[in-house]
């Protein structure tokens, strides 16, 4: 099963409105890590967030991390259509793995 | 910088011939993964390289995938007999990872789309 899922699914919003993307994962983590992929290509890395931080900051982006229920959230706060994209989390998973799973993704459509 | 490449762009092949698809890393990283992304899915990883030790193999979904790296640098995934199944999105990506046991963020290149008809 997925480590990292995300909810919701889709979300769709109108520029200037905030974006709140949530992610929940299973096993202990290292970090959690947000990235964003337009047009179903390469993937830009946003935000890493390490197990004993909490929140982090860049720019308009806001990520917190609660290790106690194994869940993340990413916040867009006032939206751009230039923003539109999909949206994943994963996990670098202690215990030996190697990998950054990815849950299935947020697709983001912000409406001028 | 450079960042991480990718080739070909897009790859079109018949069923039960052999691909190879290309990865440049950035300069210095010393992790190398690649992924597969479905239609609509998330990435499922196939393979990880670190330095030199003996990559992890674990995400292979077949023997008829392998991949290799050599000179710790550039890397080639090697799908041997495609079937219409490996038709994907097939992602590198590489990390600094400088410090034992901490793994960085990892940096994509734009994938190669493989359509197997």
């Amino acid at each position: 099963s997925q480590q990292g899922e995300e909810d919701p699914q889709a979300l769709s919003i109108q520029e200037g409105e905030n974006a709140t993307m949530n992610c929940s994962y299973k096993t202990s983590i290292n970090n959690l890590q947000w990235y964003r992929q337009n047009s179903g290509r390469g993937l830009v890395h946003l935000i890493l967030i390490r197990s004993n931080e909490r929140e982090k900051h860049s720019g308009r982006l806001r990520v917190t991390l609660d290790t106690s229920k194994k869940s993340s959230s990413l916040l867009i706060t006032a939206s751009r259509a230039a923003d539109t994209a999909s949206y994943f989390c994963a996990t670098d998973a202690r215990g030996g793995y190697n990998k950054l799973i990815f849950g299935a993704g947020t697709r983001l459509a912000v409406h001028p | 910088g450079a960042g991480v490449s990718q080739s070909p762009s897009n790859k079109v092949t018949e069923k039960g011939k052999d691909v190879e698809l290309r990865c440049d890393p950035i300069s210095g990283h010393t992790a190398l993964y690649w992924y597969r992304q479905s239609l609509g899915q998330g990435l499922e990883f196939l393979i990880y390289f670190q330095g030199n030790s003996a990559p992890d193999k674990s995400g292979l979904p077949s023997d008829r995938f392998s991949a290799e790296r050599t000179g710790g640098s550039v890397s080639t995934l090697t799908i041997q007999r495609t079937q219409q199944e490996d038709s994907a999105v097939y992602l590198c990506a590489s990390s600094l990872n400088r410090r034992p046991l901490v793994r960085d963020e990892q940096y994509f290149g734009p994938g190669t789309r493989l359509t197997v008809t």
